[in-house]
């Protein structure tokens, strides 16, 4: 299996922060990861797929990268709306495997 | 636009079977184009992805529940259902179902369905 190593598990951060979360492959997955963003246990939203290509409706202030088997979600700059749980996915092989989540709260 | 909606018992007794049914509107699950998944999420803690169905009937399962699940499909009804066996405590959780196309990720997904495994 592939395991998805995510980081950190919890940040504080104030509104207009650029904030960054990543996410390691224990193995290479090539592009095939996704970020989503859930609030309050609700269902978990798509952000970008493929490591760095955007859904359609998620604001600009979210990008993703891919350095090797490194992920990278950023927010530019924190918005309210944007404090939530973020879980990464990769989905090159089974099983599908996603990360441990990161949360992100108001400091 | 595709929704998905999970149904089913909200409690069941450790060591029986757990059912789900996720129903599928404006979309069909024969298209050749999408997997239909289940994930959970025990309260409080992270997604676990269960398993997922082709329309053409392959079934992809996590390792770690293989023994015990079965994903099934009924085209004549527009959805795929779940079955977990043997349940225990450790299966209480969020049960959701979504789509995946072919080198997409999990969109969209259903509203979630909480199912408790006590006596």
């Amino acid at each position: 299996d592939i395991q998805m190593t995510q980081s950190p598990s919890s940040l504080s951060a104030s509104v207009g922060d650029r904030v960054t979360i990543t996410c390691r492959a224990s193995q290479s997955i090539n592009s095939w990861l996704a970020w989503y963003q859930q609030k309050s246990e609700k269902a978990p939203k798509s952000l970008i797929y493929a490591a760095s290509n955007l859904q359609s409706g998620v604001p600009s202030r979210f990008s993703g990268s891919r350095s090797g088997t490194d992920f990278t979600l950023t927010i530019s700059s924190l918005q309210p709306e944007d404090f939530a749980t973020y879980y990464c996915q990769q989905y090159n092989s089974y099983p599908l495997t996603f990360g441990g989540g990161t949360k992100v709260e108001i400091k | 636009q595709v929704q998905l909606q999970e149904s089913g018992p909200g409690l069941v007794k450790p060591s029986e079977t757990l059912s789900l049914t996720c129903t599928v509107s404006g979309g069909s699950i024969s298209s050749s184009s999408y997997y239909w998944g289940w994930i959970r999420q025990p309260p409080g803690k992270g997604l676990e992805w269960i398993g997922s169905i082709h329309y053409n009937g392959n079934t992809y399962y996590n390792p770690s529940l293989r023994s015990r699940v079965t994903i099934s499909a009924d085209t004549s009804k527009n959805h795929f259902s779940l079955k977990m066996s043997s349940v225990t405590a450790a299966d209480t959780a969020l049960y959701y179902c979504a789509r995946r196309a072919y080198g997409d990720p999990f969109d969209p997904w259903g509203q979630g369905t909480l199912v408790t495994v006590s006596s």
